[in-house]
């Protein structure tokens, strides 16, 4: 079975441009997360989607970040503009809809995001 | 809010130490804890979990014990490898989906 995938691995990008990055879940995992890693710090919680729906975006830290999950299938994060502050990596997470349990967030190998 | 505190890095450690990577929680109700394992050039694995005061998760030779007194989940592992090195992240979840994780505690293993 096909783990998290992102992609791309690794841009590079000058201040002000848009980049867009895409995380393709474990197939039949309706929950979808979004997380990045700035300056070697820790992981921060971006958002979180069930299917198609945000559930929580509450980490997203401004309006130049914009999250897609059209169809419940892949998602994509689009940055417009670019700022310097954005560089880091940026992970995504998927995991099943089991109700009542704990559902296990399975991790993509993440995009490393240089903004010049 | 809720928080991980671990311990600063890097460590470094020689073939066959003994390794502990401390780490501490702030959390309202009762969290799930992990360990998540970044190795050069992978993404984050879940490396063992513990669910409920007291119990004990392991894997790959590493353990790490649920201890809600002292509100802490340190990592150890009697013997490590040059396979090792990698970064460690201590994490929780509280009652939603968001996982709260550490700053990252970077391993190397020399041989």
């Amino acid at each position: 079975e096909a783990g998290v995938t992102q992609f791309p691995s690794h841009s590079v990008i000058e201040k002000g441009q848009t980049v867009t990055l895409r995380c393709d879940p474990i197939s039949g995992h309706d929950n979808l997360y979004w997380y990045r890693r700035v300056m070697g710090k820790e992981i921060k919680f971006l958002l979180h989607f069930v299917k198609e729906s945000k559930q929580d975006e509450s980490g997203m830290p401004n309006n130049r970040f914009l999250a897609e999950r059209t169809g419940g299938t892949y998602s994509t994060l689009k940055v417009q503009p670019a700022e310097l502050e954005d560089s880091g990596v940026y992970f995504c997470a998927s995991s099943q809809e089991l109700a009542g349990t704990y559902n296990e967030q399975f991790f993509g190998p993440g995009t490393r995001l240089t903004v010049l | 809010g809720d928080s991980v505190t671990q311990m600063e890095g890097p460590v470094t450690l020689s073939e066959e130490a003994f390794l502990t990577i401390n780490c501490t929680y702030t959390a309202t109700g009762y969290p799930s804890l992990f360990w998540y394992v970044q190795y050069p050039g992978e993404g984050l694995q879940l490396l063992l979990k513990a669910t409920k005061a007291d119990d004990k998760g392991s894997n790959k030779g590493f353990e790490a014990t649920y201890r809600k007194e002292t509100t802490s989940f340190h990592l150890e592992k009697g013997s490590v490898q040059v396979s090792d090195s990698a970064v460690y992240f201590c994490a929780l979840i509280t009652g939603g989906f968001k996982t709260i994780f550490g700053a990252g505690t970077r391993l190397f293993v020399k041989a």
